[in-house]
């Protein structure tokens, strides 16, 4: 079964600086996605950033960045310029690509604060 | 478009009582699914369908139940509610197609309490 670990339960970063959240996950698939959902106070689920294993480039979405490395089974996500509207929990998640469930297997999350 | 809509927003049961959770979904998506999310844990996906008149069970289907009579409606049952079940539930749905990256959209949740 596929498993994915969050080893860091909360962060804090300063407004305008970088940060990066850590993220592993184990698998003996090949093909499958990764994602990073950021969920508010509101509890809203927002999906910030996606990538394909199959894909070598890392994806960019404006301030959001992430580093694959399929090898090592990591995906960590980078918030570059921080704001205060960036504060949350953010979860990596995985799917399969084959099978289908479909579903999202979720790590336990990290909470970002950003100091103003 | 509404996208992904859940009610109730919030609901306190008693030990034994029972209640539906409705989701309903206006982009046509064949997929849906439930999840729980427990306090500070992620989601945990309880049941989920592949099409109307398709449900299958998730990692924690225990004391529920689901059905998806139409495309955008797939609500959650909780029969005989307990002190487990205290959780925020979220409803999602998705478009799956070859290569698709079926992206998940989620409602705004539920919280439920069972005293």
């Amino acid at each position: 079964a596929q498993t994915v670990t969050q080893s860091q339960p909360e962060m804090s970063v300063q407004e305008a600086e970088t940060v990066t959240l850590s993220c592993t996950y184990d698998t003996s698939e090949s093909d499958y996605y990764l994602f990073w959902y950021k969920q508010p106070p509101s509890r809203q689920m927002i999906l910030v950033i996606r990538q394909e294993a199959y894909k070598q480039q890392n994806a960019t979405e404006n301030r959001f960045s992430v580093n694959f490395q399929k090898a090592a089974k990591s995906f960590s996500l980078k918030i570059s310029d921080s704001q205060l509207g960036d504060a949350a929990m953010y979860f990596c998640a995985y799917r399969s690509a084959g099978g289908s469930q479909g579903n999202l297997i979720f790590g336990k999350g990290t909470k970002l604060s950003v100091k103003p | 478009n509404a996208g992904v809509t859940q009610t109730p927003k919030f609901r306190i049961l008693k030990i034994g009582q029972s209640m539906t959770l409705q989701c309903t979904q206006d982009m046509n998506h064949n997929y849906m699914y439930w999840y729980r999310q427990d306090p500070g844990m992620g989601l945990k996906l309880i049941y989920y369908s592949v099409g109307a008149g398709i449900t299958d069970k998730g990692e924690v289907p225990n004391g529920y139940n689901v059905s998806r009579s139409t495309t955008e409606d797939f609500p959650l049952r909780l029969e005989l509610a307990a002190p487990s079940q205290t959780s925020v539930y979220f409803c999602a749905s998705s478009y799956s197609g070859p290569r698709s990256y079926n992206e998940q959209f989620f409602g705004p949740g539920t919280r439920l309490t069972v005293l």
